[in-house]
């Protein structure tokens, strides 16, 4: 079972480049989010979507956009790539829907590094 | 001051060792997490709770909602039990609040 899968599991890029960044999961969930960890602090929501075609702001989406292509796939761009946004990034999946409660499942995590 | 705090930040024990790591949050809850994070950084889900207390094998996770305070128990522990352990709390925006994590290593 594959779960949540992310690709590419690391980049360097430099300042000013653009990339994406996949996500897909054959879970059939509703919901997907995308995180950032940085050292010495708790992973924090970028975008999350709720459902296909809903897509919401999360504590830190200044410099990224996403699109929900569909159940399966949630992207996170990066249009100009500042040196700010080195992180390890996180996509998960959940049922969740509305108020009701379920455990998150995430990827592997990409390695983003930006010169 | 951060809403989801643990305790403690490091933690080095014997192999077989009982084991607790605590967190304690400033908001009201619906749900409180504890995910593990494995060296090369996959994160699983370990247990989702409102109340009282969940069992899995030697895991055991419980909490207290009015003194807002989650204990993660490990029994027995063991080398492979090494890994970053993450308390999150789903507040009233609905979203997940993360703590920092706790780093845990078992020395055999």
């Amino acid at each position: 079972n594959a779960g949540v899968t992310q690709t590419p599991k690391f980049q360097v890029l430099k300042t000013g480049q653009s990339m994406t960044l996949q996500c897909a999961q054959d879970m059939n969930h509703n919901s997907m989010y995308w995180y950032r960890q940085d050292p010495g602090m708790g992973l924090r929501l970028i975008y999350y979507s709720a459902s296909e075609g809903t897509t919401d702001k999360g504590e830190v989406p200044n410099g990224y956009n996403v699109s929900r292509l569909n159940k399966r796939e949630f992207s996170l761009r990066l249009e100009s790539a500042a040196p700010s946004q080195t992180s390890v990034y996180f996509c998960a999946s959940s049922a969740e829907q509305g108020l009701r409660n379920q455990p998150q499942h995430f990827g592997d995590g990409t390695r983003l590094s930006i010169l | 001051k951060n809403e989801v705090e643990q305790s403690p930040q490091n933690l080095t024990a014997q192999e077989g060792e009982f084991i607790t790591i605590n967190c304690s949050y400033s908001v009201g809850i619906s749900a409180l997490h504890w995910l593990q994070q494995h060296p090369g950084g996959g994160i699983v889900s370990l247990f989702m709770l409102s109340s009282g207390k969940k069992k899995h094998g030697r895991l055991i996770a419980t909490i207290n909602i009015q003194e807002k305070h989650s204990s993660l128990h490990i029994t027995a522990s063991h080398p492979r039990d090494s890994a970053v352990y993450i308390c999150a709390v789903r507040g009233a925006t609905n979203k997940l609040i993360f703590g920092t994590g706790t780093l845990l290593a078992v020395q055999p």
